[in-house]
């Protein structure tokens, strides 16, 4: 299958900073990457649609202010969690697809995010 | 929110024996796809489901494409210790992109 990479894997912060998790696809394009986020025994949750070269497309009541993302080439998006907050820690996952494989969406590892 | 109902939510088997688990909704997908989820990994995805009514397997997992494409189940034979995990349905429909709608997930705990 098609290969995902999230980093860090793991980020510990103080309240109020910002941390930045890079999602990249390592064998294939993505013009679209996924944020997901998900909060223990949860499933996963949309957050935003991330596209290459143009704006991200945010769930509802998701803030796009307090969550940047950026997707400044076909292999690489960043999702920039903003004035973290203790609410804010859970597990991030980002995923791709692979161009020509219809419904097929492959996961990063995650980042798990604590703020303290 | 979900749109798709899971179940059951958990289970725990003996090494050896078969489990199943389903996914259903109240709208139709054109796609369905089956992840595996080990603690604090992102999910594997194991089988993806094309076309209403279609069987695929990937070793001793079976999953199925209802005809209604409404639901889908996923079959594991001869449990293995290293099966445990947790299992997520994810549909998508035409008009959705590649955007995915989650099930709750199957939490397995296989018992050696």
């Amino acid at each position: 299958g098609a290969v995902v990479s999230q980093h860090p894997s793991r980020v510990i912060c103080k309240s109020g900073t910002s941390v930045k998790i890079e999602c990249r696809s390592l064998d294939f394009q993505a013009t679209t990457m996924f944020w997901y986020r998900q909060f223990p025994k949860q499933s996963l949750m949309l957050m935003a649609t991330s596209n290459e070269g143009s704006k991200a497309t945010y769930e509802q009541g998701v803030e796009k202010d307090k969550f940047l993302i950026n997707h400044a080439s076909l292999t690489l998006s960043t999702l920039t969690v903003t004035s973290a907050h203790p609410e804010d820690s859970s597990f991030y996952i980002c995923s791709a697809r692979p161009g020509g494989r219809i419904g097929e969406l492959f996961f990063g590892e995650g980042s798990r995010l604590t703020v303290l | 929110g979900q749109q798709l109902n899971q179940s059951p939510q958990s289970m725990f088997i003996q090494e050896g024996e078969d489990v199943s688990m389903n996914c259903t909704s109240s709208s139709i997908f054109n796609t369905w796809l089956w992840y595996k989820q080990d603690p604090g990994e992102g999910p594997v995805l194991l089988i993806a489901l094309y076309k209403a009514g279609e069987l695929t397997s990937n070793g001793r997992l079976t999953a199925q494409f209802g005809i209604t494409r409404k639901d889908s189940f996923l079959n594991i034979s001869a449990s293995i210790p290293s099966d445990v995990g947790i299992y997520f349905c994810a549909g998508q429909r035409e008009t959705s992109g590649s955007r995915l709608t989650f099930g709750e997930g199957t939490q397995l705990t296989v018992n050696p």
